[in-house]
């Protein structure tokens, strides 16, 4: 079995709540962010994107929303559901002309939904 | 229809051992990449690899090499394993923006 993530911050929420998961990112050039969604033993899934010229950007039950003063970004989940537990992890990149179009992680958040 | 496949799915081998993992995207991408995800989930960059250049990530060993047989495909050879190679390995590719990641290689050096 997986041992894992056990210094990962945790969200835990009912099902039927919202979550806010948040990431912090270093780079002020950085011009293109991506939420993915981590389930055990799978590899990272793209859930949503936004680009620096935008503030909010909504997808189906997920909200992404970018603070570009603080370097703050988040992501909002409605209606949170069992299936939506997994770790989630925030991904910069300092934009499309960047050599290798290379993107630099966050360290994640597990978010555990109770029934 | 799997877009990026990884094999094999699990690896174990002893230190000093040389090996190898493979990686294909059947989506038509122009670039592929390689990724390290230590045991605290902490994922990082190893390769970026198309068909005009290979950038590397400054702190990966040059015991780390990528081989790109065709577009299609980015290999990772790894030689004289150590302990701290232990991890999971996840190909990725790309066309633009967004990455799209295989279902990762769990290697176990012993």
């Amino acid at each position: 079995g997986e041992s894992v993530g056990l210094h990962l911050p945790t969200l835990s929420v009912q099902e039927g709540d919202n979550s806010i998961i948040n990431c912090a990112y270093s780079n002020s050039a950085s011009d293109y962010f991506i939420w993915y969604k981590q389930e055990s033993g799978k590899g990272p899934q793209f859930i949503i994107d936004i680009r620096s010229n935008m503030d909010k950007r909504q997808g189906q039950r997920v909200t992404v929303l970018l603070n570009k003063t603080v370097k703050h970004l988040s992501l909002q989940i409605a209606a949170t559901q069992p299936g939506d537990s997994a770790v989630y992890f925030c991904a910069e990149n300092l934009g499309m002309g960047n050599a290798g179009n290379m993107l630099t992680f966050g360290g994640g958040t597990r978010l555990m939904v109770k029934p | 229809d799997t877009a990026v496949s990884q094999t094999p799915k699990y690896l174990v081998t002893q230190m000093g051992n040389d090996k190898s993992i493979k990686c294909e995207q059947n989506l038509g991408h122009d670039t592929m990449y390689w990724y390290k995800q230590d045991s605290k989930k902490f994922l990082k960059i190893m390769f970026s690899y198309n068909n005009k250049e290979l950038i590397i990530n400054e702190t990966v060993p040059n015991r780390f090499s990528p081989k790109s047989p065709d577009k299609a495909h980015l290999n990772l050879h790894i030689n004289s394993l150590e302990l701290g190679d232990s991890a999971v390995y996840f190909c990725a590719s790309s066309q633009g923006s967004g990455q799209y990641f295989g279902p990762g290689t769990r290697l176990t050096v012993t």
